[in-house]
């Protein structure tokens, strides 16, 4: 049974570039949450996904957007990257937006 | 003030210490709560959830004070391989499942 999956692993950009990560969730799971995690700090919410729409934000500006496609993988896009945006980007999976969560391995995003 | 504040650490202990983290959190609202663990460039893993009545899962010890919006973790007889970072979590409630991280407390168990 696999669990949350995420590509690509790492990712280097340069500022004012797009990116999109991905993630697919947990078997049976229909509920995908975005991470960012910054060095040093712990993960900070940046939105939820469930029935394909967004359900909860965090408190990230609108160039951070997602979507969840019908067999509930996820994608998540940064528009004109910022220094600020390097960081481990985290998608968790649940089941009917239950917690805990678990986690994926990441995308490490570095930001030039 | 911080919505999860937590021991700045790190904590450098020997093996079979004892020791203990503590956590706050602002919202007294929030209904779950749980301590996650997260090994050097891995993903957060759940360790254990914390209930009001303390809960115990081999050597390691959770409480939860409601009253003073208070979190510990207790790890006795510590292992090499209990290194890492311990992350306090809160959950304010409902159907949504965002999760409030704490900054994390670094442990170091050495030989």
């Amino acid at each position: 049974d696999a669990g949350v999956t995420q590509s690509p692993t790492h990712l280097i950009k340069t500022r004012g570039q797009q990116v999109t990560l991905r993630c697919s969730p947990k078997s049976g799971h229909d509920t995908v949450s975005w991470y960012q995690q910054a060095l040093g700090q712990g993960p900070q919410f940046i939105f939820q996904y469930y029935e394909e729409e967004e359900r909860q934000r965090g408190n990230f500006p609108d160039r951070f957007s997602g979507h969840q496609f019908p067999n509930y993988s996820s994608e998540l896009n940064v528009n004109a990257l910022l220094l600020g945006d390097s960081a481990l980007y985290l998608c968790a999976s649940s089941f009917g937006g239950e917690i805990p969560e678990y986690f994926g391995p990441g995308t490490r995003l570095t930001v030039l | 003030r911080k919505e999860v504040e937590q021991d700045p650490g790190p904590f450098n202990v020997p093996e079979g210490a004892t020791v203990a983290f503590n956590c706050t959190y602002s919202n007294s609202a929030s209904q779950s709560f749980f301590w996650y663990r997260q090994d050097c460039r891995k993903e957060p893993k759940l360790l254990m959830s914390v209930y009001s009545s303390g809960n115990e899962d081999g050597r390691f010890t959770a409480q939860l004070n409601r009253a003073s919006q208070y979190i510990s973790l207790l790890i006795r007889d510590s292992k090499l391989s209990d290194s890492a970072t311990y992350l306090c979590v809160v959950n304010i409630g409902g159907s949504q499942g965002n999760l409030i991280f704490g900054k994390g407390t670094k442990l170091s168990v050495k030989p």
